[in-house]
């Protein structure tokens, strides 16, 4: 059964980093990639980036080019999303998913890690 | 980066038909997605490229496409239909959500 396993909740202080890991199992973790989506208290979803598990590449959402990094351990199957200059509206759950995707078609997420909290206050 | 609009809220009651719609620009020529989650919850993923069922998802879930809009269907609506629901779509360099819809089962 496939599972992603997220690390625990965070508090951090403008300005501060974050970084989230996500362990894939069940799977091959190389076989597919990972994508970050977080979820501000009370609103929706929103798509931050893609990592490829295969080879590392990644493609940051506009929004947080320059202050998101994505990597991936595959000697443990671990995922890591770094987003740094953190400010309080990044106060948000953040979860992993894995990446389905066609080509440059298209991409759905399946199955989703059960979120970590961050919350950002001074 | 374009947007996908879904309506806030949707009430249903038990047995009755469910029709979550969402509409965007784009989506004659991109796939839609469907998640659907309970508070507290991670979401999951209940229908893929628009009309795709994953394994283990209840037969009362069903998807379909028309022009700019996408439509989720929840046929004999149970209580534990009582969700948010989300639809995704885009190309993989650029992928959005729509805003989710409530469904509440009355």
């Amino acid at each position: 059964q496939v599972h992603l396993v997220q690390s625990g909740a965070e508090v951090k202080k403008p300005g501060a980093s974050v970084k989230v890991s996500c362990k894939a199992s069940g799977y091959t973790f190389t076989s597919y990639g990972i994508s970050w989506v977080r979820q501000t208290p009370g609103q929706g979803l929103e798509w931050m980036g893609w990592i490829s598990a295969k080879n590392g590449h990644t493609n940051y959402a506009q929004k947080f080019q320059g202050r998101v990094t994505m990597t991936t351990d595959t000697s443990t199957s671990i995922a890591y999303m770094e987003l740094r200059s953190l400010r309080s509206d990044d106060t948000a759950v953040y979860y992993c998913a894995r990446d389905r995707r066609i080509a440059d078609i298209t991409n759905w997420f399946d199955p989703w890690g059960q979120g970590t909290l961050v919350t950002v206050s001074s | 980066s374009y947007e996908l609009t879904q309506p806030p809220s949707v009430s249903v009651s038990p047995g009755q038909t469910a029709r979550i719609t969402c509409s965007g620009d784009a989506l004659p020529k991109q796939h839609a997605h469907w998640y659907k989650q309970r508070p507290g919850q991670a979401p999951v993923l209940v229908i893929y490229k628009d009309n795709e069922r994953p394994s283990g998802i209840p037969e009362r879930f069903s998807g379909s496409s028309s022009g700019t809009i996408v439509t989720l269907t929840i046929s004999g609506v149970q209580a534990e239909d009582e969700a948010d629901y989300y639809c995704q779509s885009g190309d993989t360099s650029e992928t959005v959500f729509g805003g989710g819809t409530k469904v509440t089962v009355l």
